[in-house]
């Protein structure tokens, strides 16, 4: 699976859109981006998924460029709630979840 | 709905003691299941997988080792731990065909002292 880079930490102000971004620059064309959270002590919660086009959920949107070697993950108005890891990943569809490698993701803090 | 259990929630354990960890998930049918593990600070670690009942995957060498009796019941265990077993301990689930999002539980917070 291919490898993913992501910033160590962000903040973000409470009830502006946070933006979180992922460089998987050497994808193959059938693996998709997934995108998870983990709230402090909790396990992680699947977000969203896509393929190469863009793709929006009551969570989230997924922005993935046209040559699909970075994506941007908006959370449109963050909440307090939202302070979370959040782990971008890819993989290929068909492996059911196997092999799924979690990084060391992106630590948000939503600040009032 | 489906639901995924793991108990217990925290454990302490002396060095050398043994381990058993389980997980069962609900309201779904021959479902992949995993096993993680967290420590501190850390991302997670996939340690086992199961596609099947008796079929068990291991990811990392370790002195862990999972059994899957039932369909969806999925075992951790260890017959002697170490200090570096400490962690939180995740246990998820994905439908065999799909689109393969995984549904974690709510973990295990395992303390070897």
């Amino acid at each position: 699976d291919a490898k993913t880079t992501q910033p160590t930490s962000m903040d973000c102000a409470e009830g502006r859109a946070a933006n979180l971004p992922c460089n998987h620059s050497t994808i193959s064309g059938n693996e998709y981006v997934y995108w998870y959270r983990q709230i402090h002590s909790q396990g992680p919660q699947y977000i969203i998924h896509g393929l190469k086009n863009n793709e929006t959920n009551e969570m989230a949107s997924l922005i993935i460029t046209e040559d699909r070697k970075s994506s941007t993950l908006i959370l449109p108005h963050a909440t307090l709630r939202d302070t979370a890891v959040y782990y971008c990943i890819v993989r290929l569809l068909n492996t059911g979840g196997f092999k799924t490698i979690f990084g060391a993701g992106t630590r948000l803090f939503v600040k009032a | 709905s489906q639901t995924i259990h793991q108990w217990p929630a925290t454990l302490v354990q002396p060095v050398g003691s043994p381990l058993s960890l389980e997980c069962t998930v609900e309201g779904t049918s021959n479902p992949n299941l995993y096993w993680y593990r967290q420590a501190a600070g850390r991302g997670l670690q996939l340690l086992f997988y199961s596609v099947g009942i008796g079929q068990i995957s291991s990811e990392v060498p370790q002195n862990l080792s999972a059994s899957r009796p039932q369909d969806r019941q999925f075992i951790l265990s260890s017959k002697k731990l170490l200090l570096s077993d400490s962690g939180f301990y995740l246990c998820a689930w994905s439908v065999l065909r799909g689109v393969g999002e995984q549904y974690f539980g709510p973990g295990t917070r395992l303390t070897v002292t």
